[in-house]
């Protein structure tokens, strides 16, 4: 299995631009997220799905959107970039949306925006 | 609302030493405490958890306790190594409406150990 995988690694955008943000998982988890991370704050959620069709926010989801068309895609849409998106960001999987499983992390986008 | 704190920031020690990360949760829920290592530019990755059940656990060099009731917990690690060099994220599982758990975290603590 690969695992969680995201593209691209690395983006430059500038400011008003858009751009989607992809995450694939091959485990058959139904539950995904986005985080982003930046210096001295941890991992902080965006946006979360519990399964193909649903999807919801987490403790900052302004200026982003998601969909989640399929259990193994969940990609996250920045609308309008801004300076303040500028972070590095990581989709999570784990199992389900219930219980206490391992949540594996994608290797991380790391964005920033002029 | 829910949150985690995590303490201290940034922690330097010398090889051989232990190391000790606190952590504590406002959730009196929270019933699953993992706690990821992240290496520089890399993804983070667990490296041990707890749940509720259970007031220690321990792997190799590595072990975490939790106090329920105080509602914090600590990761310990002995004999550290110049591998054991990393950012350091505790978690506690926070639930939505809905019924849905999620993690939510620690700022991190920059663990440094010195040949």
């Amino acid at each position: 299995n690969a695992g969680v995988t995201q593209t691209p690694k690395f983006q430059v955008l500038k400011t008003g631009q858009s751009m989607t943000l992809q995450c694939a998982q091959d485990m058959n988890h139904e539950y995904m997220s986005w985080y982003r991370q930046d210096p001295g704050m941890g991992l902080r959620l965006i946006h979360y799905s519990v399964g193909a069709g649903i999807t919801d926010q987490g403790e900052v989801p302004n200026g982003y959107n998601v969909s989640r068309s399929t259990t193994e895609d969940f990609p996250l849409r920045l609308l309008s970039a801004a300076p303040s998106q500028t972070s590095v960001y990581f989709c999570a999987s784990r199992i389900s949306g219930f219980g206490t499983d391992t949540q594996y992390f994608g290797p991380g986008t790391r964005l920033t925006v002029l | 609302g829910e949150n985690v704190e995590q303490h201290p920031s940034t922690l330097s020690v010398q090889e051989g030493d232990s190391a000790v990360i606190k952590c504590t949760y406002s959730d009196s829920a929270s019933n699953y405490f993992p706690w990821y290592k992240q290496e520089l530019g890399k993804r983070p990755q667990l490296i041990i958890d707890i749940r509720s059940n259970v007031g220690e656990k321990k792997d190799q060099r590595i072990a975490v306790t939790l106090n329920k009731t105080a509602k914090h917990f600590s990761l310990h690690i002995t004999e550290t190594q110049p591998e054991d060099s990393a950012v350091y994220f505790c978690a506690a599982q926070g639930s939505f409406s809905g019924g849905y758990n999620k993690l939510i975290f620690g700022a991190g603590t920059r663990l440094a150990v010195h040949p």
